[in-house]
């Protein structure tokens, strides 16, 4: 079974660096054709789609935040780590982590909520 | 860049009527790659629909999905009350990937 939790701070202040985390079990990042993504949601607003990191440390970001967001891994830890710098309000929102195989999301985590305000 | 283009905004519909929701891409979607997927308050988006056509595993079979190149359809041919919900397309054909603004089916 698959399952994913993600973790980081709930509220973070404008201009800050915020850090998130993918903790995962039931796959390994060292099999091919992994990966894991990160999406967000703002309350009451759809989804975005943030960044995604494979196997093999290939990555692609949004191009809206590629200058923002730095994705990497720990495969001996089974976790991915999100990086998003100089944090704004309109960055408040639920952010998910999901398994991903190809470029398809299968299986999300429960989501953590991130608050941005001073 | 290929933006998704979900209608309608809202769907009210009563429970055993059939829902039709539309997903049309700015550019062909490669292969197919477009996916349907259901959320409910406060939880994570679950996959229903993959390769525009293809339940996932554990998906009643009252949902389906078709179409191809720009436009897509989910179907929910008789709507169970579990089935009220907001639901999102997505491409995963290239990069960046892609999400619709969504569709809320809700009780009429």
């Amino acid at each position: 079974q698959i399952t994913l939790k993600e973790s980081g701070p709930t509220l973070v202040k404008p201009t800050q660096t915020l850090t998130l985390t993918c903790s995962f079990s039931g796959f390994s990042l060292s099999d091919n054709f992994m990966g894991v993504a990160w999406i967000r949601q703002p309350p009451g607003k759809a989804l975005e789609w943030l960044a995604l990191i494979y196997w093999n440390d290939d990555n692609k970001y949004s191009p809206s935040l590629k200058g923002r967001l730095t994705i990497t891994k720990d495969t001996s830890r089974n976790q991915v780590v999100l990086t998003m710098t100089d944090v704004d309000p309109m960055d408040t929102a639920t952010y998910y982590c999901a398994h991903t195989t190809g470029w398809l999301h299968r299986t999300w985590g429960q989501g953590t909520l991130v608050t941005v305000s001073s | 860049e290929i933006v998704l283009t979900q209608s309608p905004g809202t769907l009210s519909l009563s429970p055993g009527e059939r829902a039709t929701l539309s997903c049309r891409a700015s550019q062909t979607v490669g292969n197919d790659y477009l996916a349907w997927y259901q959320q409910k308050p406060g939880q994570a988006p679950r996959l229903l629909i993959y390769d525009a056509s293809t339940r996932a595993t554990g998906i009643p079979d009252r949902f389906s999905g078709s179409g191809s190149g720009t436009d897509f359809t989910l179907s929910i041919s008789r709507l169970e009350p579990e089935d009220f919900a907001v639901y999102y397309c997505h491409q995963y054909a290239y990069s960046p990937l892609a999400f619709g603004g969504g569709t809320k089916v809700e009780i009429k």
